[in-house]
């Protein structure tokens, strides 16, 4: 398997534009997780799905930060507008339970 | 209040060491317990994970231990060499909350 891939790998963007991170979960993962890491907050979860259907989003931060899973095998994470604030590591996990995760390489967003 | 204590925060020793590294946890419901280890600018790796019905598991020059009574998770690494320097991690998934863990560094 190849494991759960996260694209871009790195985004550098100006304050104000709109970012899509985009992940795929390894096939037959029924969840799939959102966390942010920073320096600052360590390793923070943002929002997780359950067979595609968001469980918890208590820990996105903002109503700029929105995430969708469309299907199985998809989800995004939109920041718009995007703030200097927002950069950090963004991971995406996948696992058959919450309690069993498997994370991708992470996309490192910068807003300049 | 903590969800995850980590002992030691950081390690630095000398290559071919055998090492313990420590979790404790508040949650008295955990239920699985996956170390992870997390290199540098990288995601996380998981490395063990130790289900509800196990107390312990191995691979390779790792073994992870899991006491729910007293609350506490030991990882061993055997023969200690410089790519396990990295931080690791033992999550409580229960509350998603990750603590800092443990910076190992193994020198050459």
């Amino acid at each position: 398997d190849a494991g759960v891939i996260q694209s871009p790998r790195h985004e550098v963007t100006e304050m104000g534009q709109e970012v899509t991170l985009r992940c795929k979960p390894i096939s037959g993962h029924d969840y799939l997780f959102w966390y942010r890491q920073t320096m600052m907050r360590g390793l923070e979860l943002l929002i997780y799905f359950n067979n595609n259907v968001p469980i918890d989003d208590s820990g996105m931060p903002e109503d700029r930060f929105s995430a969708k899973m469309p299907n199985a095998s998809f989800s995004t994470l939109k920041i718009q507008p995007s703030e200097p604030r927002d950069s950090a590591v963004y991971f995406c996990a996948s696992g058959l339970s919450y309690n069993e995760q498997f994370f991708g390489p992470g996309t490192r967003l910068t807003v300049l | 209040k903590q969800e995850v204590t980590q002992i030691p925060a950081a390690l630095s020793v000398p290559e071919g060491e055998n090492l313990v590294l420590n979790c404790s946890f508040t949650d008295s419901a955990i239920y699985n317990l996956q170390w992870f280890r997390q290199d540098p600018g990288k995601g996380l790796t998981s490395l063990l994970l130790i289900q509800s019905s196990q107390r312990e598991q191995t691979s390779g020059r790792l073994n992870a231990s899991l006491d729910k009574s007293s609350g506490r998770s030991t990882l061993y690494i055997a023969a200690s060499q410089p790519g396990d320097s990295a931080t690791y991690l033992c999550p409580n998934f229960n509350k998603f909350y990750f603590g800092s863990g443990t910076k190992l560094n193994v020198k050459p």
